[in-house]
């Protein structure tokens, strides 16, 4: 079991908008930035957000994260063919002293 | 903004070890450190630990603790995480990240961007 959770899959018709949860704790997301990456298969991931809510640039403001106490989320409007891919919360973890990633969902555009 | 460029495909026998390298350039290599994550079929993504580029210190996971080594050469700004005792269980995609964490007083994991990510193949 990873120690940040996520739903296994979401799903949206292009041009909708889907939102993805990654629930924490106190020692981790309760006190540490939260990041969002996103997997496209066969290349590396991408950070679509950093430090909660900032995009790196080239990041379309399509993407949004947000946090709040123990948790985050990362919003997705406008869907896209090219958005089906796997999406990971991670950060970092003070009781466990070490990186730590939800266990991904997989957003599909019907 | 930088870039992370690792070394290629392996392919291993069950109880080898594999050395992976991660050469980076466009930055200040002691800047930042460089967070190990690994991703095997089927699996999430799974941190392996962090080095400092600055001074070489390191944190490791606790599940690979006693099993990895990472290390850097700063003349070359080049960070290497070796992986010993490999089992069929190691075979996934191994990628470094420049880590906005450089130092001993910050959280690690704090991901700028990704190398291109190395299969290793871990299989008799």
């Amino acid at each position: 079991q990873s120690v940040l959770t996520q739903p296994p899959s979401v799903s949206a018709a292009p041009g909708q908008k889907v939102t993805i949860s990654c629930s924490g704790s106190s020692s981790n997301i309760g006190n540490h930035y939260i990041s969002w990456y996103q997997l496209l298969p066969g290349a590396a991931p991408k950070v679509l957000i950093y430090e909660n809510n900032k995009r790196p640039s080239g990041i379309p403001d399509r993407f949004s994260g947000s946090k709040s106490g123990t948790s985050g989320t990362l919003d997705i409007t406008g869907l896209q063919p090219g958005d089906e891919a796997e999406y990971y919360c991670g950060t970092w973890d003070m009781g466990l002293s070490s990186g730590v990633f939800g266990g991904g969902t997989k957003v599909t555009v019907l | 903004q930088g870039q992370l460029v690792q070394s290629g495909p392996e392919v291993k026998k069950p109880g080898a070890s594999v050395k992976v390298s991660c050469k980076a350039s466009g930055y200040a290599f002691s800047m930042y450190g460089v967070s190990w994550v690994r991703k095997a079929p089927g699996h999430g993504l799974e941190w392996m630990g962090w080095i400092s580029g600055y001074s070489g210190k390191t944190n490791y996971a606790q599940k690979f603790q006693g099993r990895v080594t990472m290390t850097t050469d700063t003349f070359t700004s080049t960070a290497y995480m070796e992986l010993r005792d490999l089992t069929s269980d190691d075979t996934a995609f191994y990628f470094c990240a420049r880590d906005r964490c450089s130092g001993s007083n910050c959280p690690r994991a704090q991901i700028d961007f990704w190398g291109q990510g190395t299969l290793v193949t871990v299989s008799s």
